[in-house]
């Protein structure tokens, strides 16, 4: 059973489109997170939610917005892309503030 | 702002041998120093954690060295294994509230040589 899981795996698409990147997990845990790596493997935050509710957002372009519809799902919405923001996408979960468990990751290429 | 410094980028280990990455930080507020473990197209993984009060932790072939005074801490890999080639982050945290955030280093790229 996956416990952090991203859909889709591989995001290719064109300048200026909008897409969304999802994520689901099981473990029952009631903070989320969004976090972008670079290509220098850099990892940072962008997002976390706490049962729903926005409690970190970081310097991050508001063409990047998060969407937590329960506890167990947190989306990534992201309108106008651009060629910057080609990375690695990490979901992850945490109970609180013990360990957080990430996902496998979604490659965003931006044409 | 790279609040934890790590280093080296980039290490290649024989087998057997002892792998050492070392990170540092500025930020005395920092209370929690997770060690995360990333293999290609995976997401990381908690490796092992301390907490400033203690001077070292170990977990199997693996342990945390702690300077407090230094700010500084590391990560010593004993019989590295080429399953153990992967990119390592050391981070850290300041306290531990919902809004707590864990900063990363840059990551280190091991190379375990058979």
């Amino acid at each position: 059973d996956t416990a952090v899981s991203q859909t889709p795996k591989y995001l290719v698409t064109q300048m200026g489109n909008d897409k969304s990147i999802k994520c689901e997990q099981n473990l029952g845990h009631d903070t989320m997170y969004w976090y972008k790596q670079d290509s220098k493997k850099f990892l940072k935050i962008m997002f976390s939610y706490n049962n729903k509710e926005l409690i970190i957002n970081e310097t991050v372009p508001n063409r990047f917005s998060p969407k937590s519809p329960d506890k167990a799902h947190l989306n990534l919405h992201i309108n106008s892309l651009e060629l910057g923001d080609s990375a690695v996408y990490f979901c992850a979960s945490s109970q609180a503030v013990h360990t957080q468990y990430f996902g496998p990751g979604t490659r965003l290429t931006v044409l | 702002q790279q609040q934890v410094k790590q280093s080296p980028q980039s290490l290649i280990v024989q087998k057997g041998g002892i792998s050492i990455i070392n990170c540092a930080y500025e930020n005395t507020a920092f209370d929690y120093f997770p060690w995360y473990q990333q293999f290609p197209g995976k997401g990381p993984a908690l490796l092992i954690a301390i907490r400033p009060d203690v001077s070292e932790k170990k977990e199997g072939r693996f342990t945390i060295s702690f300077n407090k005074s230094a700010k500084q801490f590391s990560l010593h890999i004993m019989d590295s294994q080429p399953g153990d080639s992967a990119t390592y982050f050391c981070a850290a945290r300041a306290g531990y509230s919902s809004a707590s955030k864990i900063i990363f280093g840059s990551g280190t790229r091991l190379s375990i040589r058979p």
